[in-house]
């Protein structure tokens, strides 16, 4: 079975532009969580969604929005992007709210 | 408010050189423990889940254990594909989700 699948595997984009990230969960899989990971950090929590709605929230200003589509899917959008939304996004999904298995990420570059 | 801290920052070892990574929380009301593994990169990968104090689990040279206040991934008799940054997190009961600890950058030299 594949694994989480996240595109694009790469961006690069420059300041107060509009960036769409995507995932595609483990089949199976309902619950879909972003996070968001600097260079030499751990990954910090951004959303977590699970059937559609969202379940938590963590600290990231309003310009960070996501969905979750009825195939489980999910996007996440960042408007007005700064240099500091630079990093590694990481997609997760889990049954419920147990063991996340990660995928492989996007590296978004705000020049 | 929930926090993880991982020590130490760093580790070198020879292959061979057994070790403990140590994982402290503190967190309103722990669902489970998590080790990950991650290479430069990539995403996490998945290692262990502990839900209570007390429990072990091992697969191949990890084995990771919990108390109340503390995990330790053990490695014995490591090798140098065990390199990699070992991330440790919790699943607390308020919907915040996982917080991550920084993490530990091993080295394991031939």
């Amino acid at each position: 079975d594949a694994g989480v699948t996240q595109s694009p595997t790469h961006l690069i984009k420059t300041r107060g532009q509009h960036v769409t990230l995507r995932c595609s969960p483990i089949s199976g899989h309902k619950s879909v969580s972003w996070y968001q990971q600097v260079l030499g950090q751990g990954p910090q929590f951004i959303f977590q969604y699970y059937e559609k709605e969202e379940r938590g929230r963590g600290n990231f200003p309003d310009r960070f929005s996501a969905r979750q589509f009825p195939n489980y899917s999910s996007e996440l959008n960042v408007n007005a992007l700064l240099l500091g939304d630079s990093a590694l996004y990481l997609c997760a999904s889990s049954l419920d709210t147990d063991t996340q298995y990660f995928g492989p990420g996007t590296r978004l570059t705000v020049l | 408010e929930d926090q993880v801290t991982q020590s130490p920052e760093a580790l070198r070892l020879q292959e061979g050189e057994s070790s403990s990574l140590n994982c402290s929380y503190t967190v309103s009301g722990l669902r489970g423990l998590f080790w990950y593994r991650q290479d430069p990169g990539k995403g996490p990968e998945f290692l262990f889940t502990l839900y209570s104090a007390g429990e072990e689990k091992e697969k191949e040279r990890l084995k990771a254990t919990l108390t109340k206040k503390e995990s330790f991934l053990h490695i014995t008799a490591p090798k140098p594909e065990d390199s990699a940054t070992y991330l440790c997190a919790v699943d607390n009961n308020y919907g915040q989700n996982f917080v991550f600890g920084p993490g530990t950058r091993l080295s394991v030299l031939p």
